[in-house]
């Protein structure tokens, strides 16, 4: 199974601070890499596919970039609404395994 | 407007079945793969199980393999996942999920509210 290690596991930061979140795979997974955010209580949200596309009404403001084993997320300037909890997920074999989480908190 | 709502969790003893089942509307659900991902209380995602449109290719993760099994009724747009021989790691809330193929890439774009499956004696 291909591991996905996620850095840091969590982060405070504020508002408009560009924020940047590292995955790195345990082998090559080319680009089949996404992003999710997941708030409390909810279900998780498609943010970037394909390690850098931006997802059909996600702001601007995130993006992504990487292929191989290494892979960022960064959000440019932070807004409020984006305090909540960072996934990675590969999709380039099954088990489809997700990163362990991060967790980006209001400082 | 695509919905994927779950139902069939709750509390079960260690050893006890469950089935869980996700009601599909707003799409053609016969033309989509789905998943089964769960998350741990305070825990990270876990992908569990998928299935293709027609039912042809299944998968599972390592840690459900034999004991869960995923199925889905096209006419009655719903997915299931049976759950045997529950263990308490296997409290989680299960969400039903979309895939959609995305510049090659299979994504989750859709994703249900959750159902709570809580094995304790």
């Amino acid at each position: 199974d291909i591991q996905m290690t996620q850095s840091p596991s969590s982060l405070s930061a504020s508002v408009g601070d560009r924020v940047t979140i590292t995955c790195r795979a345990s082998q090559s997974i080319s680009s089949y890499l996404n992003w999710y955010q997941q708030k409390p209580g909810k279900a998780p949200k498609l943010l970037i596919y394909a390690a850098s596309s931006l997802q059909s009404g996600v702001p601007s403001r995130f993006s992504g970039s990487g292929s191989g084993t290494d892979f960022t997320l960064t959000i440019s300037s932070l807004q409020p609404e984006d305090f909540a909890t960072y996934y990675c997920q590969q999709s380039y074999s099954t088990p489809r395994t997700f990163g362990q989480g991060t967790r980006l908190e209001i400082k | 407007e695509v919905q994927l709502v779950e139902s069939g969790g709750g509390l079960v003893k260690p050893g006890g079945s469950l089935r869980l089942s996700c009601a599909a509307s707003g799409f053609t659900f016969s033309s989509y793969s789905m998943n089964w991902v769960r998350q741990a209380p305070g825990k990270g995602l876990e992908w569990v199980s998928s299935i293709s449109s027609s039912s042809s290719y299944i998968y599972y993760a390592d840690s459900v393999k034999g004991r869960f099994t995923i199925s889905r009724d096209n006419a009655k747009n719903s997915l299931y996942l049976q759950m045997n021989s529950l263990r308490a790691e296997d409290t989680a809330v299960y969400y039903c999920a979309r895939d959609l193929i995305l510049r090659e890439v299979v994504v989750i774009d859709y994703w249900g509210q959750g159902t709570l499956v809580t094995v304790s004696s």
